[in-house]
């Protein structure tokens, strides 16, 4: 079984500060894993994955995620946040052991930059 | 370049009525996603087509629902007796599949509201 967990339902972060918004995920395989950000009335928007390789991936935006395999998470990091990122936050997830198709999303976070 | 596109992004119905939701992928994509968005949830997986055949239709909550592709291009997502529990956004995503490891790119949804 797949599933992702975002444990925080509202992040604040002051504009200027770095930000975190964390993802643990369940997978039988290998996990590809996928961060998606979410504006008002608009589809989502995908900002970065892992795949393999290089633990720390950078993304859109000046983001980026860190992939802890022990911890079996992946939580999306920027340095520097900026009003406009506020938005909702989704982590998703793929089981690469059989080529799984669609995506387990998790519930998301909201992020709301504060001036 | 453009995106995806979903017609109509809004639908109001009443309850027992039929409804049908489009989608227009990316051009080249020949994997097809549908999704659906509760409140407060992230996306959960309907259907998926690889070309014009349904791959995988595990997400389907039940045969009131049903997709087609017929030309491997633009899907229609089909909901017959529509029950007010099925209000919700409906998410279309296409990719040009890579064995898991695709970006999924999503459309603006559609907003679906049973009276």
């Amino acid at each position: 079984a797949q599933s992702v967990a975002q444990p925080e339902d509202q992040v604040n972060v002051a504009e200027g500060n770095p930000l975190t918004v964390k993802c643990t995920y369940s997978v039988s395989g290998n996990p590809y894993l996928f961060w998606y950000v979410q504006y008002p009335n608009r589809g989502l928007q995908f900002l970065l994955k892992y795949i393999t390789g290089d633990n720390l991936v950078k993304g859109s935006y000046g983001f980026e995620a860190e992939f802890n395999k022990s911890q079996t998470s992946f939580h999306l990091k920027k340095p520097s946040a900026l009003v406009s990122d506020s938005a909702l936050y989704f982590c998703a997830v793929r089981d690469g052991r059989n080529g799984a198709n669609n995506l387990f999303f998790g519930t998301g976070t909201r992020l709301t930059v504060i001036p | 370049g453009a995106g995806v596109s979903q017609t109509p992004s809004n639908k109001v119905t009443e309850k027992g009525k039929y409804v049908e939701l489009r989608c227009d992928p990316i051009s080249g994509h020949t994997a097809l996603y549908w999704y659906r968005q509760s409140l407060g949830q992230g996306p959960e997986f309907l259907i998926y087509f690889q070309g014009t055949g349904a791959a995988d239709d595990s997400g389907l909550p039940n045969d009131r629902f049903f997709a087609v592709r017929p030309e491997g291009s633009v899907s229609t997502l089909k909901i017959q007796r529509t029950e007010r529990g099925d209000s919700a956004v409906y998410l279309c995503a296409s990719s040009f599949p890579a064995g898991g490891t695709d970006t999924q790119y999503f459309g603006p949804g559609t907003r679906l509201t049973v009276l």
